[in-house]
């Protein structure tokens, strides 16, 4: 168990939909990344978060957006929902200069 | 910009040796680290070098290059739970991770 928590495990909604992907980090990290995978493919880096703040942004759609609140939880949520939106989203966390620590992701299905 | 390239697929027979490289972008490198997935799962850290050699762990070593913009992730002994892919990943300022696109090693009885 790394101790980053995301929730929901899975998600089925259709095109057009909103939802939002929730991320506890391990206690202690203040840093909080959000990746997508889609199937059969690599890790692609969306955004990171530090301490509240916006740190780094990678390729992440105008359509997506994500905030880390002031208890370190960090939500993602994705809107105008296309089928190429389908994938696993992982959430990490670290502290300083450490290895990034992966929950166990959620996976979308959009139909 | 940050290519990360590793194979894209390696297959070992059990017990067998099996080296999985990686090349970088060398500007603004602050670290390099593997990860492994098995398939659905999430990511876990193996291993991280920062300075030049080899860092051993067990049956996993890694080893690294700056100059060279180069790494490799050393598998001995390969068992059968050892089938997963392996992600190499640059890190640069802000502890920013790049993966490449994980090589997967298929080990065969």
């Amino acid at each position: 168990d790394s101790g980053v928590t995301q929730t929901p495990k899975h998600l089925i909604t259709a095109t057009g939909q909103r939802v939002t992907l929730r991320c506890s980090p391990r206690s202690g990290d203040l840093s909080v990344y959000w990746y997508q995978q889609s199937l059969d493919q690599g890790l692609q880096f969306l955004i990171q978060y530090y301490n509240g703040e916006e740190r780094a942004k990678g390729n992440i759609l105008e359509r997506f957006s994500a905030q880390q609140f002031p208890d370190l939880h960090s939500e993602l949520n994705l809107s105008s929902l296309e089928l190429g939106d389908s994938a696993l989203y992982f959430c990490a966390s670290s502290g300083s200069n450490s290895p990034l620590h992966f929950g166990n992701g959620t996976r979308l299905t959009v139909t | 910009g940050q290519n990360i390239d590793q194979p894209t697929e390696m297959t070992a027979t059990e017990g067998a040796i099996v080296q999985i490289n990686c090349t970088y972008q060398t500007s603004g490198f602050n670290g390099l680290f593997w990860y492994q997935q098995h398939a659905g799962e999430a990511p876990t850290f193996l291993s991280y070098n920062v300075l030049d050699g080899l860092e051993e762990k067990g049956r996993f070593s890694s080893f690294l290059s700056r100059s060279k913009g180069y790494s490799y992730l050393l598998l001995k002994e390969l068992q059968m739970k050892d089938s997963a892919s392996y992600l190499c990943a640059r890190r640069a300022a802000g502890n920013k991770l790049t993966f490449g696109g994980g090589t997967r090693v298929l080990v065969k009885p």
